[in-house]
């Protein structure tokens, strides 16, 4: 099955700063990578997707990169503020006929300073 | 918010006693899904739905088992608890592939 591996597991950065979170996939048959943003004590939300027939996808401060080749892709903060302090989740998913899994990563707990 | 809904949202039980959760939906979303969350494992996928009656196995389902006998329902049993249960149990929705999975507000379980 599929396999996801996402780095850094924490990510500290200063008000402003921009932040990457890269993650690697296993199957070559995924073809969905959303991202999403779990503050403390709430609900996984999806702040950004991307499908395999684009490269890269940008929402104002956030942007996410994909390399099919490598099978990896990366999400982008910019101007990062303290409301962006969460922890940040990578998946994947194939387009397997009636079948869905989404797969995620472990993690990264941004911690943006003031 | 999507119209998902998650009962009970806190549970404490003991060790050998059988546990249901319930997962609600009210958007007519054809997949359903249960993940486990615990720190430094992310989300595992326990067990998944893709319609009425049909199910199948996520990377973590040794000790539970699920049913789906309508379209807006989705449970999950621990048949019979164990300790390594504890953990916060988040019920996801989506219509389909390449689509956003929403999710529930979560059910911490307590074991013990």
């Amino acid at each position: 099955g599929e396999n996801v591996e996402q780095h850094p597991s924490t990510l500290s950065v200063q008000e402003g700063d921009s932040a990457v979170i890269k993650c690697t996939y296993s199957d070559s048959a995924s073809n969905y990578f959303p991202w999403y943003k779990q503050e403390l004590g709430k609900r996984p939300q999806l702040i950004i997707d991307i499908r395999s027939n684009v490269g890269e996808k940008k929402d104002q401060r956030i942007a996410v990169t994909l390399n099919k080749t490598a099978k990896h892709f990366s999400l982008h903060i910019t101007e990062t503020q303290p409301e962006d302090s969460a922890v940040y989740f990578c998946a994947a998913s194939p387009n397997g006929g009636s079948n869905y899994k989404l797969t995620f990563g472990k993690g990264t707990l941004l911690t943006v300073n003031p | 918010d999507a119209g998902i809904t998650q009962s009970p949202r806190h549970k404490v039980t003991e060790t050998g006693t059988p546990v249901t959760l319930r997962c609600h939906q009210t958007e007519n979303h054809r997949y359903m899904y249960w993940y486990r969350q615990d720190p430094g494992h992310g989300l595992r996928l326990i067990h998944y739905s893709y319609g009425v009656k049909d199910t199948d196995k996520g990377e973590v389902s040794d000790g539970y088992s699920v049913s789906r006998s309508k379209t807006e329902d989705f449970l999950l049993t621990l048949e019979s608890a164990t300790s390594s249960q504890t953990s916060v149990y988040f019920c996801a929705i989506s219509l389909g592939s390449n689509t956003e999975a929403f999710f529930g507000q979560g059910t911490r379980l307590t074991v013990v």
